[in-house]
């Protein structure tokens, strides 16, 4: 089975810093990899993936996530952020026929002006 | 872009009263659909996967005669929360697989809350 961990469920940050949100995973097989993004009152949208390539995963909004296999991490980075990127984040993962996504507890973005 | 139609967005019932939510893929087909639920300030925990034309897989621990998933069409699964109690008052998310298995598009979830 495979399992998601996010260690930081809450990252306060002022705005136009860099921030990076931790992603760890545990499988016995090779995963593909996913950032969600939450917000508020809304469903949950996607980011970025990591399927297979390059381990340098470019998203939207200017995100980006490094795939680790010898550490087994996806962190999600942003070299500045705005007030908008104030969400929940969400990673997630599966495996080659994508019958099953588990997600992390998920990370708290809070943007300070 | 894809877009997952989850219906209704929140509801309140009665004790021992059933529930049917939505989930409808409104311009792809989605072999595959995702039930999670959202504890507050939890991880969404996968419920079960429905599969179009056969019987749910459900995860350990969440009852099938409870949780009734229907996937009858490529385009819509329901899950009924059956004889509901306060204890399943929860925040309920859909997903469906599309773009040739690579991309999970999500509904906008519902929140149910049972009196």
């Amino acid at each position: 089975a495979q399992s998601v961990t996010q260690l930081d469920s809450q990252v306060p940050v002022f705005e136009e810093a860099p921030v990076e949100l931790r992603c760890n995973y545990s499988s016995s097989v090779s995963v593909y990899l996913f950032w969600y993004v939450q917000y508020p009152n809304q469903g949950l949208q996607l980011l970025l993936k990591y399927l297979s390539g390059s381990t340098l995963v470019k998203g939207i909004n200017g995100f980006e996530a490094e795939f680790n296999k010898s550490q087994t991490s996806f962190h999600l980075r942003k070299p500045s952020v705005h007030i908008s990127d104030t969400a929940e984040y969400f990673c997630a993962v599966t495996v080659y026929n994508f019958n099953k996504f588990y997600f992390g507890s998920g990370t708290k973005l809070n943007v300070k002006p | 872009g894809a877009v997952v139609s989850q219906h209704p967005s929140w509801v309140i019932c009665k004790s021992g009263t059933s529930v049917k939510i939505e989930c409808r893929s409104l311009d792809f087909q989605a072999t595959t659909m995702f039930w999670y639920r959202q504890f507050p300030k939890q991880s969404l925990m996968l419920m079960a996967t429905s599969n179009e034309g056969s019987k749910a897989t459900y995860e350990q621990g969440v009852e099938k005669d409870k949780f009734l998933i229907n996937h009858a069409s490529l385009t819509l699964s329901t899950l009924t929360v059956t004889s509901a109690h306060p204890e399943d008052s929860s925040f309920y998310i859909c997903s469906a697989l599309g773009g040739g298995g690579e991309k999970l598009f999500f509904g906008s979830g519902t929140q149910l809350s049972v009196l």
